[in-house]
């Protein structure tokens, strides 16, 4: 069974400052997709960025990119210029490719304090 | 995207009651998902609906205490019956899109449910 990790129950960043969210995640499947959801204090569930496995390229979405390391499983979020907004709690999650059920695997989450 | 709708957004329900919360799509969509994120947690799938057919229930979930009805493309209902304390916690459904960004999973605002 596919397991995330996140190993970083709360972290906090300086506003303006830079700050990377850790990931780690088990599965024997070659092809599958990551994800870094982010939870306001509103409760609704905002995708941050998207990764395919079989892409080698690191995703990016303006301030939020990702390394992503296949061989090691790992998939940390990086957070650029952070704002007193980007304050939530932070999901990595999983989904199989093209499995019978795309469903998400959630981390437990790290809750990220952005400091003015 | 999608817009989910999802009713009632909270409530405070008696011990041993019933509560039925309510998933719309502004579009049709194959799969629906609900989670439960109980308090200070992580999100954890209850079942998999798809229209015209039984839900997929996770391990640990049972038809009898979270069934669930999709009658079409675009809803769905989640229950929680016989409800407890340990009941508390935010129901959230989820979609996903294919053929949009296959992979991509898009969120209501979650129920948060208290049973006192």
């Amino acid at each position: 069974a596919q397991t995330v990790t996140q190993s970083q129950p709360e972290m906090s960043v300086q506003e303006a400052e830079t700050v990377t969210l850790s990931c780690t995640y088990d599965t024997s499947e070659s092809d599958y997709y990551l994800f870094w959801y982010k939870q306001p204090p509103s409760r609704q569930m905002i995708l941050v960025i998207r990764q395919e496995a079989y892409k080698q390229q690191n995703a990016t979405e303006n301030r939020f990119s990702v390394n992503f390391q296949k061989a090691a499983k790992s998939f940390s979020l990086k957070i650029s210029d952070s704002q007193l907004g980007d304050a939530a709690m932070y999901f990595c999650a999983y989904m199989n490719y093209g499995g019978a059920t795309n469903k998400l695997i959630f981390g437990t989450g790290t809750l990220l304090a952005v400091q003015p | 995207s999608a817009v989910i709708s999802q009713k009632p957004s909270r409530d405070i329900c008696q011990r041993g009651t019933s509560l039925t919360i309510q998933c719309q799509v502004d579009s049709q969509v194959t799969m629906m998902f609900w989670y439960r994120q109980q308090p200070g947690q992580s999100l954890t799938l209850i079942a998999t609906a798809n229209q015209g057919s039984e839900a997929t229930y996770e391990s640990g979930f049972v038809i009898d205490k979270f069934p669930i009805s999709r009658p079409n493309l675009t809803f769905s209902t989640l229950t929680v019956s016989n409800m407890s304390p340990e009941d508390s916690s935010i129901y959230l459904c989820s979609v996903d899109r294919y053929g949009q960004a296959v992979g991509e999973a898009f969120f209501g605002q979650g129920t948060r449910l208290t049973v006192v």
